[in-house]
């Protein structure tokens, strides 16, 4: 089976700009989470989505939002991009059940200037 | 703060010898779950061990978990270079809304 996907792998945006960041979960799996790594305050959740809809959301601001669609595959945006939002945004995907390991992929490097 | 915190923050030994990480978890858990990540890359899950669980094992992977204490262990023994990443622990526990919660690693190096 294919691993879970995520393009781009690097980007670099400026100041007020947004960005779009895609995830292909494998094949099968219903949940996608998304995870923002930094090094100062290490993994930090964003989101969950199952099924195409939110199930649940971490403590960031309205600027960061996401969806799923009808194949599983799920976006994250981000917009008015800040400096602190320079991260690896990692996201996995799981099985249906909360005790189902998390699949990540390699994430996608974002530098904001 | 991070439901999960791992102690230490990191680690260096030699090929061959065991490692030891500890991670410390605040609230109720359904299970908790160790990663490991290799430099910019995505986590890898390594094992699963749930509440009413006390030792599980998984080839060179030893997990315990004491939920008293609200501490689990991992070791790794005969450590490899290859083994050299951060580890982290995930638990469940219903902090944030999130479905795992990640701690902040320790980063083990095993020297050749």
């Amino acid at each position: 089976k294919a691993g879970v996907t995520q393009t781009p792998r690097y980007l670099i945006k400026t100041r007020g700009q947004q960005v779009t960041l895609s995830c292909s979960p494998i094949s099968g799996h219903r949940s996608v989470s998304w995870y923002q790594q930094t090094p100062g305050q290490g993994l930090q959740f964003l989101f969950e989505y199952f099924s195409e809809t939110q199930r649940n959301k971490g403590n960031f601001p309205g600027r960061f939002s996401g969806r799923q669609f009808s194949n599983s595959r799920s976006e994250m945006n981000v917009s008015t991009l800040e400096l602190g939002d320079s991260a690896l945004y990692l996201c996995a995907s799981s099985l249906a059940g909360f005790d189902s390991p998390l699949h990540f992929g390699n994430g996608t490097r974002l530098t904001v200037t | 703060s991070q439901q999960g915190e791992e102690d230490p923050q990191a680690l260096s030994i030699q090929e061959g010898e065991n490692a030891t990480m500890n991670c410390s978890y605040k609230t109720s858990i359904n299970n908790l779950q160790w990663y490991r990540q290799n430099s910019g890359r995505g986590l890898v899950h390594l094992i699963l061990i749930r509440s009413n669980e006390r030792e599980k094992h998984s080839g060179r992977l030893r997990v315990t978990l004491d939920t008293s204490k609200k501490s689990s262990s991992l070791l790794i023994t005969a450590s490899r270079a290859a083994d050299t990443a951060s580890y982290f622990c995930a638990t469940d526990g219903e902090t944030s809304g999130s479905r795992l919660t990640f701690g902040e690693g320790t980063q083990l190096t095993v020297n050749p």
